[in-house]
């Protein structure tokens, strides 16, 4: 099945440095990518996400980006803050329905230091 | 818009006990319904997925059941917790029929004694 390895386990960046987070997936079938942060105690909340036909996806300082031959993606923070700071998931899935589901990095966690 | 609601927020239950936990979605019909388990703050473990009233599917063999009475809930039981049951479970739906992206909600953190 899917596997999804995460890197690093934890990233410490100054406030207004960029964070950049790396996902492999092993599943060449996998055409949904998406990144979720969670701050502690909450539940993870959807920052951005990306298909397969897409190299680059983003929305404000926030960019995805995707290279399907070496079946990689990365989650890039730029002009990082201090309301960065949480745990950032990857995730992948082949779609179609509830029965491709995604499957979950172990998680980045990001500190900004102001 | 739609809302997904999670209740309770916080439970500390001892062991043996049952366990009854509620998830509900709002401004959407016919949700895919996902039950995930976080435990020490990583890692997301999918217990149970329903693509509609009655479906459940379950992913790993465990204490706990699911069951979807209504389109938009969902409940994660147990007859007797044990000590391991204890962590932060996370309900998500996404649209039927694309279902990739999923939408959490805030979750419940539950502790056994």
């Amino acid at each position: 099945g899917e596997n999804v390895e995460q890197h690093p386990s934890t990233l410490s960046v100054q406030e207004g440095d960029s964070a950049v987070i790396k996902c492999t997936y092993s599943d060449s079938a996998s055409n949904y990518f998406p990144w979720y942060k969670q701050e502690l105690g909450k539940g993870p909340q959807l920052i951005i996400d990306i298909r397969s036909n897409v190299g680059e996806k983003k929305d404000q300082r926030i960019a995805v980006t995707l290279n399907k031959t070496a079946k990689h993606f990365s989650l890039h923070i730029t002009e990082t803050q201090p309301e960065d700071s949480a745990v950032y998931f990857c995730a992948a899935s082949k779609g179609g329905g509830a029965t491709n589901k995604l499957i979950f990095g172990t998680g980045t966690l990001l500190a900004v230091q102001p | 818009s739609q809302t997904i609601h999670q209740w309770p927020a916080t439970l500390v239950q001892p062991v043996g006990s049952p366990l009854s936990l509620e998830c509900t979605v709002e401004g959407t019909s016919n949700p895919n319904l996902y039950w995930y388990r976080q435990a020490a703050g990583r890692g997301l473990q999918l217990l149970f997925y329903s693509v509609g009233i009655g479906q459940i599917s379950s992913e790993v063999p465990q204490n706990l059941s699911a069951s979807r009475p209504q389109d938009r809930q969902f409940i994660l039981s147990s007859k007797k917790l044990l000590l391991s049951d204890s962590g932060f479970y996370l309900c998500a739906w996404g649209l039927a029929g694309v279902g990739e992206t999923q939408y959490f909600g805030p979750g419940t953190r539950l502790l056994v004694l």
